[in-house]
């Protein structure tokens, strides 16, 4: 079974400064670990991922994440906010064979001060 | 870009009253999926659907709950007898590969459901 935990459910950052959401996973079999971004009435979209190649991913808008596997974490950052990233924003996971559905966290609100 | 439609975008329904909730995947997709979110609340798996059968169900996803995918391009979710906590965003989504868990989930815009 797999689950994750995202610590903070709003973080506020100001425009410029960097962005650090936090992200916690538990996983039985090796994972696959996602970021998701929700933008106010849309769908969610895939930001990065995780999939057993390099433990720092890159993703899009300037994201990024680290897997860290002696700490079971998952951490998205940005060095600079912009004002377009207020959103929420998922961590998912999944394992690597067999089951495909993704674990969702109860998301985080990032809000950006101008 | 191709994009996952759903339909309606919101609905507000009586309790007990059966609700339809559509989706048009992305064309050359072959797994489809339900979640949903409950407001505030974590983005719940209810349903995998592959290769016209269901592949794997939450504990949500009970005897109230169908998925159908009647003319080869629509995927709907039902629900026969909606409850006051049915009431959540209902997001569709879909993934080009079976057997790909590292595959990129393409999720819909979400269908609001209000039961009152």
């Amino acid at each position: 079974a797999q689950s994750v935990t995202q610590l903070g459910s709003h973080v506020s950052v100001s425009e410029g400064a960097l962005v650090l959401l936090r992200c916690n996973y538990s996983s039985s079999v090796p994972p696959y670990l996602f970021w998701y971004v929700q933008y106010p009435n849309q769908g969610l979209q895939l930001l990065l991922k995780y999939t057993s190649a390099a433990t720092l991913v890159k993703g899009i808008n300037g994201f990024e994440a680290e897997f860290k596997k002696s700490e079971t974490s998952f951490h998205l950052t940005k060095p600079s906010a912009h004002m377009s990233d207020a959103a929420e924003y998922f961590c998912a996971v999944s394992g690597n064979f067999g089951n495909e559905k993704l674990t969702f966290g109860t998301g985080t609100r990032l809000t950006i001060i101008p | 870009e191709p994009e996952v439609t759903q339909t309606p975008s919101h609905q507000v329904t009586q309790m007990g009253q059966e609700v339809i909730l559509r989706c048009v995947p992305i064309s050359n997709h072959l797994y489809f999926y339900w979640y949903r979110q409950i407001l505030g609340q974590k983005v719940e798996f209810l349903v995998s659907f592959y290769n016209n059968e269901i592949s794997e169900k939450s504990e949500i996803f009970d005897d109230q709950f169908s998925v159908e995918r009647p003319d080869g391009s629509n995927f709907t979710l039902k629900i026969r007898s909606t409850k006051l906590e049915d009431s959540a965003m209902y997001f569709c989504a879909s993934k080009r590969l079976a057997g790909d868990p590292s595959g990129e989930l393409f999720f819909g815009e979400g269908s609001r459901l209000t039961v009152l």
